[in-house]
């Protein structure tokens, strides 16, 4: 069974500029958690979409968006890139509708680096 | 809103001894308690999860954690480590509907765990 997989692995930006990483969850999981990693800063909740909807958000500007699709799948767009958006991009999926149910387990990808010079 | 402290931001040992990497949690109501591994250009990977029962919770690769509501910690514990245990360690606190949350996970700054040989 395939598990997280995430696109690009590395993508590299100026500032201004818009990025799109891409997300498909593990075949059959409807929610997808989208999480930023900085240097130093651990992982930090961005969204959370499940059956399509957009259902929670972390504490970060509009610039920050995203979408889920009819297959589950889902892009993480940031717009206006700024210096400090560089960081490893993680995508997530759980196997309950609703959010991690009560297993509460997330399936990580291996991440986006995104780099904005 | 429920928060996460890693006490220690690298924790160096040497193989086959010891290692103990601390956890403390903010809640006042009931959690759901994680360890997640994540080693070198990788995703995150779940280690063991408290939510209910046995306060001793065993995991993958040897490894297990201790669930002390009265100090709110949550230690992870391996009696002997390897060299291939380097990796960043990341605790992670959740709390379900029922005591005002949503499950989305809110994870520690990480500990480095370096084996030395």
């Amino acid at each position: 069974e395939a598990g997280v997989t995430q696109s690009p692995t590395h993508l590299i930006k100026t500032r201004g500029q818009q990025a799109t990483l891409r997300c498909s969850p593990i075949s059959g999981h409807t929610s997808v958690y989208w999480y930023q990693q900085a240097l130093g800063l651990g992982l930090q909740f961005l969204l959370w979409y499940d059956e399509g909807e957009e259902r929670n958000r972390g504490n970060f500007p509009p610039r920050f968006s995203g979408r889920q699709f009819p297959n589950y799948s889902s892009e993480l767009n940031v717009n206006a890139l700024e210096l400090e958006d560089s960081a490893l991009y993680l995508c997530a999926s759980s196997g309950t509708s609703g959010g991690p149910g009560n297993t509460g387990e997330l399936f990580f990808g291996e991440g986006s680096r995104l780099t904005v010079l | 809103a429920q928060s996460v402290t890693q006490l220690d931001s690298q924790v160096p040992v040497f193989e086959e001894a010891p290692v103990e990497l601390r956890c403390n949690y903010s809640s006042s109501v009931s959690v759901y308690l994680f360890w997640y591994v994540q080693y070198p250009n990788q995703g995150l990977q779940l280690l063991l999860k408290y939510l209910s029962g046995s306060t001793l919770v065993k995991g993958i690769n040897g490894f297990e954690a201790e669930f002390n509501k009265s100090q709110t910690s949550f230690h992870l514990r391996k009696p002997s480590v390897h060299i291939s245990d380097t990796a960043e360690y990341f605790c992670a606190v959740s709390l379900p509907p029922a005591s005002g949350g949503s499950y989305i996970p809110t994870f520690g700054r990480g500990t480095s765990l370096i084996v030395h040989p």
